[in-house]
């Protein structure tokens, strides 16, 4: 059966410092990888996506993420968090198992301290 | 600018109810989604369309009824057979089926019942 892991449900980071969300998968189908964020009360909003091209992505606001298949991790990075990276992340895994089913992870909630 | 828009942004549902969500696009995608949000569960998938005039339940389509008469709107009757309805509402379109289709939200529909 497929599945998505985020390993943390909350991440708080100071400003200026490096800024890790991890996300494991379970698959023995090659997947399509995404990462979304959510501002409260809004919609997903898409950061990056990885597709079976570059395993290093680079997405908006400065994030970026790395496919590694023998881990079967897609962990999200960012060097240096801003108090507007404040958010709830999410990992979004796409599998095509004769027909594509997409799979949500739980989230994690990203806090920045001042 | 291309979106999604859903509509009310807050709705307030007496017992015994049925109220309608709306969701329009104009990204001339041809999937829609809907999906319902509880806090620390992630993303759970109501009811999907890939095409006018059809659709197809999800993980949790008991109380819920859609319909996709046109390509731009796919709206959500959350009837009274729901029992516990109060949550925050997601829709979602992408342009197809596939690995390399995101998603597109719009920016929510919170439901409470007084």
């Amino acid at each position: 059966a497929q599945s998505v892991t985020q390993l943390d449900s909350h991440v708080s980071v100071s400003e200026g410092t490096p800024v890790l969300l991890r996300c494991n998968y379970s698959s023995s189908y090659s997947p399509s990888l995404f990462w979304y964020v959510q501002h409260p009360n809004k919609g997903l909003q898409l950061l990056l996506k990885y597709t079976s091209a570059a395993t290093l992505v680079k997405g908006i606001n400065g994030f970026e993420a790395e496919f590694k298949k023998s881990e079967t991790s897609f962990h999200l990075t960012k060097p240096s968090a801003h108090m507007s990276d404040a958010a709830e992340y999410f990992c979004v895994v796409i599998f095509n198992t004769g027909g594509f089913k997409t799979i949500f992870g739980a989230g994690t909630r990203l806090f920045v301290k001042a | 600018d291309g979106g999604i828009t859903q509509s009310p942004k807050y709705l307030f549902r007496k017992e015994g109810q049925n109220v309608t969500l709306s969701c329009e696009q104009n990204l001339n995608h041809d999937a829609m989604y809907w999906y319902r949000q509880d806090p620390g569960q992630g993303l759970r998938l109501i009811y999907y369309s890939q095409i006018v005039n059809d659709f197809q339940k999800g993980d949790i389509a008991e109380g819920y009824s859609v319909s996709r008469e046109k390509k731009e709107s796919f709206p959500l009757t959350v009837t009274s057979a729901q029992k516990n309805p109060t949550a925050f509402y997601l829709c979602a379109s992408s342009p197809g089926e596939g690995l390399d289709y995101g998603y597109t939200f719009g920016s929510g529909t919170r439901l409470t019942v007084v």
